[in-house]
């Protein structure tokens, strides 16, 4: 079945701590899609990443950075020197098998709370 | 570029009450629409998507039941309001094709009394 982990329901970090958030995923597709999105206190999620799982390579876009490893189905994001403004829900979502509706299945959300 | 609006932002409605939230894009045509509801602000549970004018699939049974009457806009609808559909609202829409991403509205939070 299709299921997305996110072990960490909380963390708590000090404003320029690195922080790594987790995403285990399970899926019987051979070709499927990941994605990150995050969550501020206003509400709107907003779309940080998008990868296919032929696409094995690290990908870094500022601070942000993604590993993904298909050994160990996971996709996790870690973000470096950590902001106040990085506080939010950050979801890890899978697409669904088929993908021509672009379903996608969502983690329960990592909470991320960035302390000055 | 494209743009989503949600409206409204906020509602509070009595139980048994009827409930019309409405969702619009610009800037582009032919997108895949979805309804989220994401209660005690976290997990998203995916209520209903639409691939085109008049598709609507549902993915819970519940109260609610959504429409498509133009390409752009999507609309999510109630004739009697429970406790329980209180939430947050997430409109999303993506291009069609192969698991694109998927985009977010503002949201619109609803408090059923």
């Amino acid at each position: 079945a299709q299921k997305v982990t996110q072990a960490q329901t909380e963390i708590s970090v000090v404003e320029k701590e690195d922080v790594t958030l987790d995403c285990v995923y399970e899926t019987r597709d051979t070709t499927y899609y990941l994605f990150w999105y995050k969550q501020p206190p206003s509400g709107e999620l907003v779309f940080l990443i998008r990868r296919n799982s032929f696409d094995e390579q690290n990908e870094i876009s500022g601070r942000y950075s993604w590993n993904f490893q298909k050994s160990t189905s996971s996709f996790n994001f870690t973000i470096t020197a950590s902001q106040v403004v990085d506080s939010a829900v950050y979801f890890c979502a899978l697409s669904e098998p088929g993908g021509s509706q672009g379903n996608l299945i969502f983690g329960k959300g990592t909470k991320l709370s960035v302390k000055p | 570029s494209q743009t989503i609006h949600q409206w409204p932002a906020t509602l509070v409605q009595p139980v048994g009450s009827p409930l019309s939230l409405e969702c619009t894009v610009e800037g582009t045509s032919n997108p895949n629409l979805y309804w989220y509801r994401q209660a005690a602000g976290r997990g998203l549970q995916l209520l209903f998507y639409s691939v085109g004018i008049g598709q609507i699939s549902s993915e819970v049974p519940q109260n609610l039941s959504a429409s498509r009457p133009q390409d752009r806009q999507f609309i999510l609808s109630s004739k009697k309001l429970l406790l329980s559909d209180s939430g947050f609202y997430l409109c999303a829409w993506s291009f069609s094709g192969s698991s694109p991403a998927q985009y977010f509205g503002p949201g619109t939070r609803l408090l059923v009394l």
